[in-house]
Parts: structure tokens; C-alpha cells; sequence
């Protein structure tokens, strides 16, 4: 098993709709969790971090955490076609991260 | 500087050959990783610095792999007798220091070995 696995994707939305992306991850210690953004050739952009239980909102993008079922999910609102990239998940524990696989959005007009 | 600086952006070496990869943290952040990145895949840990020190290794693939930090600021990832499968995106990160880990990279080494 993955230590951090995410939906396999890709996943196509129309532009204005809401795009979900899951992640879930296998150690128990792992405290703190990323959502990064990567453009096609460009390196990973932090866009959310979240540390407790429950939803942390930022602007369009919303960043859920349940630690029992250790299962972390990014959504974005009112998707826009800028927002078509991969989404990487990444997981701290031990002072590092572990990253998924990475999902790829791409939003249609 | 304003950013994570890694040089050079792209490296095209020969199987064999010896390189080095160099990466300069956003001033002030005393945390320093290095990841590899290939294609369609998330990055993978090689190794983190805080400080000088290696504080963990457990990622370098190989003895062939090797990091320094020597004044706690610039890194470099050398890499003996480079083989085919070492092609790949190498990311170099900083963080501002322990318990903080929210990484900011820099723009890449594209490492190509024909």
C-alpha cells in the first residue's frame, strides 16, 4: 500500500462547477497536510495546508481533514480553466512530506 | 533571494559521468530538501537538512547519491556514475525550519543521461 494515494483521475469538470480531489494516507503520526498545484512543466505550488480536524476555507478552495479515517480532500469552487493542473497531496510526518501520485484536473470551458 | 534558486535548470550528461546539482533556500529557512521527480509521478523524498547536518537520508536511492550543506545555506546533490534511470526533474525545497513543513521549491534541474 501507497503511504499517500490519491483518486487516480484525470477528472474533467465544466468550468463553474465544483472539483474534488481525494487523498488518503496509511501513518498514523502523520500531523500536518498540503495541498500543491503543479502546472505542466512548473514545479509544485503550495495553495493549502491544514492540521486539525474539520474544513479550512481560502478564497474558492476548501481543505477538509478527518484524521480517524485519515482521509484529507481538496475542493475547489467555481472551477475555472486556469485552475487545470495536477493537484498533489503531501503529508508531514518526521519533519518531512510524502506526496501522492498526484491527481490531474482539467476544467473545460 | 526572493526564492528557492536551483542551478542548472537543465543538465545533459553521459552515463558514467559525474554531476552535481546546486540549490540556494529562500534566505533565512534553515530546512532544506531535496526531491526527485519523474514523469506523471508525485515527487519522492532523497533527503532533508536542518542546518548543516543530514537530518534525514533515507531516501538516496544508492551510495551513488550524495548531498552536502556545508555552511547551512547552499546545498548540492552529487551524483556518481550517473545511469539512465537518474533522469528525471530534481527538486530542491525550503522550509523555515523544524516542525514547519510547508515546503517551497524551486524551479527544477531537468537531469537527462543518454
Amino acid at each position: 500500500q501507497k503511504e499517500v494515494e490519491q483518486n487516480s483521475g484525470p477528472l474533467s469538470v465544466p468550468e463553474g462547477a465544483i472539483a474534488s480531489l481525494n487523498c488518503t494516507y496509511s501513518d498514523r503520526v502523520s500531523q500536518s497536510f498540503f495541498w500543491y498545484r503543479q502546472y505542466s512543466g512548473k514545479s509544485p505550488e503550495l495553495i493549502m495546508s491544514i492540521y486539525s480536524n474539520g474544513d479550512k476555507e481560502d478564497g474558492r478552495f476548501t481543505a477538509q481533514l478527518n484524521k480517524a479515517s485519515q482521509y484529507v480532500s481538496l475542493l475547489i469552487r467555481d472551477s475555472q480553466p486556469s485552475d487545470s493542473a495536477t493537484y498533489l497531496c503531501a503529508v508531514g510526518a518526521y519533519g518531512k512530506l510524502t506526496f501522492g501520485q498526484g491527481t490531474i484536473l482539467t476544467v473545460h470551458p | 533571494g526572493a526564492g528557492v534558486s536551483q542551478t542548472p535548470s537543465n543538465k545533459v550528461t553521459e552515463k558514467g559521468k559525474y554531476v552535481e546539482l546546486r540549490c540556494d533556500p529562500i534566505s533565512g529557512h534553515t530546512a532544506l530538501y531535496w526531491y526527485r521527480q519523474s514523469l506523471g509521478q508525485g515527487p519522492e523524498f532523497l533527503i532533508y537538512f536542518q542546518g548543516t547536518g543530514a537530518a534525514d537520508d533515507s531516501g538516496l536511492p544508492n551510495d551513488r547519491f550524495f548531498a552536502v550543506r556545508p555552511e547551512g545555506s547552499v546545498s548540492t546533490l552529487k551524483i556518481q556514475r550517473t545511469e539512465r534511470g537518474d533522469s528525471a526533474v530534481y527538486l530542491c525545497a525550503s522550509s523555515p525550519g523544524v516542525g514547519d513543513e510547508k515546503l517551497f521549491f524551486g524551479s527544477g534541474t531537468q537531469l537527462s543521461v543518454l
